[in-house]
């Protein structure tokens, strides 16, 4: 059972690169990472997810050190719309959702 | 294509009351959970379905809640009787195939529900 540590919250400003870490220590060979973002009143939506290396999206990147013991989520030019929390999951094809919960996430503040 | 839908978005009922939930998945979606959302806390499965089998129901309160998914497409969420720590955000989701949590889950909007 692959536990995470995120930081609780985050403050950045319009236009900056934010990067958000997620700590990970006892990943599985098989597990992958996923990441989160929800608004709120709305369900969480997904964001990324990757299992080394790096991957791009046209929304963040997510960066994995090749011990993949912690991941870091990058969001280019944040504005204010970012602003909600993100949640690091840890998990395989096998993982139900139960064994990789979503934690309590880190609350990003975009300020103007 | 359609989200997932999930009724009523708002309930407020005093404690030892029932309540039910509805949700439909996206058409196709093997898989449901349901969440529990407290206040300035992340979401808690309840349990999860693949199709109409329950995969996990390990942080379901079983006393007092219970869940169903009969024909493998919408399914129902009961609680009975409610208590005042019940009060959170129940949240519906689905995903294309397969328990693990490398599928994209899909999320309704949650139906808030606050017990008095």
């Amino acid at each position: 059972l692959a536990k995470t540590t995120q930081p609780i919250s985050m403050d950045s400003y319009e236009g900056q690169e934010v990067n958000i870490t997620c700590s990970h220590n006892n990943i599985a060979t098989n597990d992958y990472i996923t990441w989160y973002q929800q608004f709120p009143s709305q369900g969480p939506r997904f964001i990324i997810q990757g299992y080394k290396t790096k991957v791009t999206n046209e929304v963040a990147s997510l960066f994995i050190p090749a011990d993949r013991k912690s991941s870091t989520l990058s969001l280019p030019r944040v504005s204010l719309s970012d602003t909600a929390v993100y949640y690091c999951l840890v998990g395989g094809i096998n993982t139900n959702a139960g064994k990789s919960t979503f934690g309590d996430g880190t609350t990003l503040t975009v300020k103007p | 294509e359609a989200g997932v839908a999930q009724s009523p978005r708002y309930k407020i009922i005093e404690k030892r009351q029932s309540v039910a939930f509805w949700c439909n998945p996206i058409s196709g979606h093997a898989t449901l959970y349901w969440y529990q959302q407290i206040l300035g806390q992340g979401p808690k499965l309840l349990i999860q379905f693949q199709n109409n089998g329950v995969v996990d129901d390990s942080q379901l309160p079983k006393d007092r809640f219970s869940a169903e998914r009969l024909k493998g497409v919408d399914s129902t969420l009961k609680i009975q009787p409610a208590k005042l720590e019940d009060s959170a955000v129940y949240l519906c989701a689905s995903s294309l195939a397969g328990t693990g949590t490398t599928y994209e889950q899909y999320f309704g909007p949650g139906t808030r529900l606050t017990v008095t």
